[in-house]
């Protein structure tokens, strides 16, 4: 069964530092790009970060403003997130979703389509003093 | 940044159709990814690239679009079908995800 479990959620002060984790199960983690999505209480999905498959390529959301690093351990089928400089806004639930690709051919041109298709149960972050 | 909007809530007769609309000018460059939310749950995909359902989603949920304006049509709704619903699809740079804000379905 394809499986994804995040951990290392909890409560943090502000401008304090939390690293979760990701443990993939049931299909070749070192062949996927993966994300980070995020949702405050309340509130909509919120897309924070993506990693190639060989770390190759990161993106992070322009909101961050490079306060979040993630990374991969391909050999441990794991995804992280390093979270510094911790705000009361960062409260959320936080998702590591697997990506995947469909392409079609458009204007005589294949074109490949992004979209995550497995996601996690998420792991709660309270930031709060 | 790119900007996706959705309605905030929508409602259905049971057994009825309901159309979704997502609107931004990021949608004309990709097709568009739909997720389904239950209260406490993950976001579960929909409908992916625009009219694909992944394996297990019922075929009364269907996908379309035209210019800048991506549509999830439920045919046929059913109660386990009240949920919200997210759109997403890429911004300019092609390299990050945009969600729409969300639309709260309500099956009367």
């Amino acid at each position: 069964e394809v499986q994804l479990v995040e951990s290392g959620g909890g409560l943090v002060k502000p401008g304090g530092s939390l690293t979760l984790s990701c443990a993939a199960s049931g299909f070749t983690f070192s062949t996927y790009t993966m994300n980070w999505v995020r949702q405050a209480p309340g509130k909509g999905l919120e897309w924070v970060s993506s990693i190639s498959s060989s770390s190759d390529d990161i993106f992070y959301a322009d909101s961050l403003k490079g306060r979040f690093t993630v990374s991969r351990d391909n050999a441990r089928n794991s995804l992280y997130l390093q979270m510094n400089s911790l705000r009361a806004e960062d409260t959320a639930v936080y998702y590591c979703a697997r990506d995947q690709l469909t392409s079609t051919i458009v204007a005589r041109a294949l074109r490949y389509y992004p979209y995550m298709d497995v996601w996690g149960r998420g792991t709660t972050v309270t930031v709060s003093s | 940044s790119s900007e996706v909007t959705q309605d905030p809530a929508v409602s259905v007769a049971l057994g009825q159709a309901v159309r979704i609309t997502c609107q931004g000018d990021s949608l004309r460059g990709y097709f568009t990814n739909w997720y389904q939310q239950k209260p406490g749950q993950a976001p579960v995909l929909v409908i992916f690239a625009g009219n694909n359902r992944p394996s297990g989603i019922p075929d009364r949920f269907s996908g379309s679009s035209s210019g800048n304006t991506a549509f999830l049509t439920i045919t046929g709704a059913q109660a386990e079908d009240e949920a919200d619903f997210y759109c997403s699809s890429r911004d300019r740079s092609g390299n990050r995800y945009v969600f729409g804000p969300g639309t709260k379905v309500t099956v009367l």
